[in-house]
Parts: structure tokens; C-alpha cells; sequence
């Protein structure tokens, strides 16, 4: 059964590094999504993506965000400069159909930022 | 915010089936149910949607009441593998965003 994957796995990086945290949804899917969740709260939602632009975003998604659709099969989320607090799993999620279609859900990246 | 309410935790003996309720008083005409789990940290799992009607897939059953105001997953005969967090979505077209709320968390017991 076709899956979201999302690498890497887990990243340690740095305070005031970049990272870019890679997914590649469901091969057919067209909307895209990333999410977040800080241990032990709430999975959040931070942007989605549709037809190479951003539909919609929260307002954590500030300036420091930003995604990316480089090539046909990858869908990316990076971070310029980050801070102790985006220390958390982020999810990938893809969807065949427009909202409310059902989003599926990649394992998530571990970021920990020291 | 969340617009959903579910009970913190449920216990249920596995083989059993596992009755998740989920009061969403406030629904609006146009928006689904939808039911989703996580296990441990990994990723939301998608379970099960409906707007009006019983719906049932190969994972569960979902039970909407009549006037839409509240619904119930059942998971017909829960297994240890099923002790997750089962969160209760009420999710429009107008939006893509899922808003989680904090979930009802299953322990399946042996």
C-alpha cells in the first residue's frame, strides 16, 4: 500500500541553522501538508500546499518557514534559522482529493535543536 | 480551536469491541467527521469519515447520530495493536487544516 515517507528519520542540528526536512507523499496525491507536534501537545498545523503555492498556513508558519515542491516526487520543509522551540516531530501529509479529502500521513522527522 | 469532545481515556479488554464516543455539537451542514489515530509518536493514521450516514472500512465503524450532534467509532474487536490516541476531527472543505484536540486515549488490555 503506497505510504508517505519522510527523511531524515531524526536531525540534531544547532540553534540558528537551517534544516530542510524531506518528504515524498503518495504518488498520485496532489495537496500537500506539513503539521508539527511538540511532545506531549497537540498535532499542529502549519501549511498546506496545492498547484505549487501555499493554500493556506497557520501562524506559526512565519517567515522562518518556507516549502517547497522541487522536483516531482519530493515535497519539502525548511527551516532558515532555527530556535529551540521548533524542536519537535513534523509530519508530512498528502491527499488525492481537495479538503475534506482524507490526509495520510508520513512517520514524521524528530527535530532537536541544542 | 478544537470544536470536537472526547472522554481523556477508555479502557477496553481486548477481543472486545472498543465504543469511542465523540460530541461535536456544533457541526456545521458541510462538515465531515473524521477519526484518526496515533500510536506512540509515529504519524496520524487516518481511520474513517462520514457526513451523514453509518459508515464502515476494514479498520471501523462510524455511527453518526441523526441530528449529526454526536458520533462513535467502534472498533469491533480491539487487539493490544489498537492502544493508541483516537482523535475526533470535524473538517470542512473551506479549509485544509485538521485541528487535533488532545484525544481520547484507548489502552486495550489483555
Amino acid at each position: 500500500e503506497p505510504e508517505v515517507t519522510q527523511t531524515p528519520s531524526h536531525q540534531v542540528t544547532q540553534m540558528g541553522q537551517e534544516v530542510i526536512l524531506r518528504c515524498v507523499p503518495i504518488s498520485n496525491h496532489l495537496y500537500f501538508y506539513w503539521y508539527r507536534q511538540i511532545l506531549g501537545q497537540k498535532v499542529e498545523f502549519l501549511v498546506s500546499f496545492y498547484n505549487n503555492e501555499i493554500s493556506e498556513k497557520s501562524e506559526i508558519f512565519d517567515d522562518q518557514f518556507s516549502v517547497e515542491r522541487p522536483d516531482g516526487s519530493n515535497f519539502t520543509l525548511k527551516i532558515r534559522s532555527t530556535k529551540l522551540e521548533d524542536s519537535a516531530m513534523y509530519f508530512c501529509a498528502s491527499s488525492e482529493d481537495p479538503p475534506p479529502g482524507p490526509q495520510y500521513f508520513g512517520p514524521g522527522t524528530r527535530l532537536l535543536v541544542l | 480551536d478544537a470544536k470536537t469532545t472526547q472522554p481523556p481515556s477508555m479502557d477496553c479488554a481486548e477481543g472486545r469491541a472498543a465504543n469511542l464516543p465523540c460530541n461535536h455539537s456544533t457541526i456545521s451542514g458541510n462538515e465531515y467527521v473524521y477519526w484518526y489515530r496515533q500510536i506512540h509518536s509515529q504519524g496520524p493514521q487516518y481511520i474513517i469519515h462520514g457526513l451523514k450516514n453509518n459508515e464502515t472500512n476494514e479498520m471501523a465503524s462510524l455511527i453518526i447520530t441523526e441530528d449529526r450532534k454526536s458520533s462513535t467509532l467502534i472498533l469491533p474487536h480491539a487487539t493490544l495493536r489498537d492502544t493508541a490516541v483516537y482523535y475526533c476531527i470535524v473538517y470542512s472543505g473551506n479549509t485544509g487544516k485538521l485541528i487535533f484536540g488532545q484525544g481520547t486515549t484507548l489502552q486495550v488490555k489483555p
